[in-house]
């Protein structure tokens, strides 16, 4: 089993749609989440952190489920500037290692 | 500069030959991370420094490839004899472990031919 599972997608969405993402990791002791975003022939870049209670920033929400493993991304009324790859990160072990996804592939059309 | 920097931005390499990739990361970071994407596919993980920790080389696909960070900071990934299979691109983060999130340089895009 992976460490981290992604649906890769794509997902093809119209401007304006509410879409979900979800991941799962195998190491239950893992300690920090993240989604990132990669834009084609880009660098990864941070999107946000994701916070045992839940956290929001602007159309973006993120949620942990640390009794069944995953972790949730959700955005609100799709851009078409939202298409990238959106990759799901997790901290875990004594070294503290971070170990992504292969990430889910959005695609918003008009 | 404030980002993670890595040079060269772009390689070309004739098949056969060693190729010496570069990583300055963040200053005072001390996790060090390298991948490697393939067009299409995601991130492959390679090799993890931490301190003065042993790295962790898990990822390295073959004992042509080798890496190291000297002084805590600055890190070479090193491939000897490449291989056409070697083409990609390769990118370094950085993080404060305490923290955890990883700051990626623009990559290194290697091509064998």
């Amino acid at each position: 089993r992976k460490e981290v599972e992604q649906d890769p997608g794509p997902f093809n969405v119209p401007e304006g749609a509410t879409v979900a993402f979800n991941c799962t990791y195998s190491n239950s002791a893992s300690q920090s989440f993240f989604w990132y975003r990669q834009d084609c022939r880009k660098e990864p870049k941070l999107l946000m952190s994701v916070y045992s209670s839940g956290n929001e920033d602007g159309r973006f929400t993120a949620q942990l489920n640390r009794a069944s493993q995953y972790i949730s991304l959700l955005i609100r009324d799709s851009k078409l500037s939202d298409s990238a790859t959106y990759l799901c990160v997790v901290l875990s072990g004594t070294a503290s290692k971070l170990t992504f996804g292969t990430g889910t592939r959005l695609q918003v059309t008009l | 500069g404030a980002g993670v920097s890595q040079s060269p931005s772009n390689k070309v390499t004739e098949k056969g030959k060693d190729v010496e990739l570069r990583c300055d990361p963040i200053s005072g970071h001390t996790a060090l991370y390298w991948y490697r994407q393939s067009l299409g596919q995601g991130l492959e993980f390679l090799i993890y420094f931490q301190g003065n920790s042993a790295p962790d080389k898990s990822g390295l696909p073959s004992d042509r490839f080798s890496a190291e960070r000297t002084g805590g900071s600055v890190s070479t990934l090193t491939i000897q004899r490449t291989q056409q299979e070697d083409s990609a691109v390769y990118l370094c983060a950085s993080s404060l472990t305490s923290k955890g999130e990883a700051f990626f340089g623009q990559g290194t895009r290697l091509t064998v031919v």
